[in-house]
């Protein structure tokens, strides 16, 4: 039992570079988020899932596109990355009551 | 704007003390309000979490206080130790929102020994 997983740990993109970040988790839950924190910041959604097929907008959605194909991954891409999209991204889940469960976070910068 | 307000930013007490960690929030629809504490370099991970028709709710050394009215609620450590050093969010979130779930800025808490 892997928990919630997340792949790269680390990345460097440079502007206009594209990527897609991973998130796996092995506990058969419904729901899944995408966070990014940056310090001074909290924790700001991005977007969110509540089953497989299905995603929704969160507090900072705009250049970001999420994809929930299979229940156990929730994929977030950068289609054009920009330095602000620099953060550490935090992927969570849960079976209900908000996010349960964190990755271990992934590094990126934009250059 | 932020939906969740926290203060303080940061809080140094000494070991044993009760540190206090407020949050207020705006939207009557959130429902659930569950607090996280994070270590640098890590993930965060769910303390304790409240509903708002409960006033009180306690674990362990920690307890969180709900006012519905006046739609805030905070967290109390009891007898901190050294240990508990870390960064504490509250959060509150709605069940029908598929538990959207909106983080405050975060508490740097630091427990002298």
């Amino acid at each position: 039992n892997a928990g919630v997983t997340q792949t790269p740990k680390f990345r460097v993109l440079k502007t206009g570079q594209s990527m897609t970040l991973l998130c796996a988790q092995d506990m058969n839950h419904e729901y899944m988020y995408w966070y990014r924190q940056d310090p001074g910041m909290g924790l700001r959604l991005i977007h969110y899932s509540v089953g497989e097929g299905t995603t929704a907008k969160g507090e900072v959605p705009d250049g970001y596109n999420v994809s929930r194909l299979k229940k156990q991954n929730f994929l977030l891409g950068l289609e054009s990355a920009a330095p602000s999209q620099t953060s550490v991204y935090f992927c969570a889940s849960s079976l209900a009551g908000g996010p349960r469960f964190f990755g271990p976070g992934t590094r990126l910068t934009v250059l | 704007q932020q939906q969740v307000k926290q203060s303080p930013q940061s809080l140094i007490v000494q070991k044993g003390g009760i540190p206090i960690i407020n949050c207020a929030y705006e939207n009557t629809a959130f429902d659930y309000f569950p607090w996280y504490q994070q270590f640098p370099g890590k993930g965060p991970a769910l303390l304790i979490a409240i509903r708002p028709d409960v006033s009180e709710k306690k674990e362990g050394r920690f307890t969180i206080s709900f006012n519905k009215s006046a739609k805030q609620f905070s967290l109390h450590i009891m007898d901190s130790q050294p240990g508990d050093s870390a960064t504490y969010f509250c959060a509150a979130s709605m069940v029908t929102g598929g538990f959207k779930t909106i983080f405050g800025a975060g508490t740097r808490l630091f427990v002298k020994a």
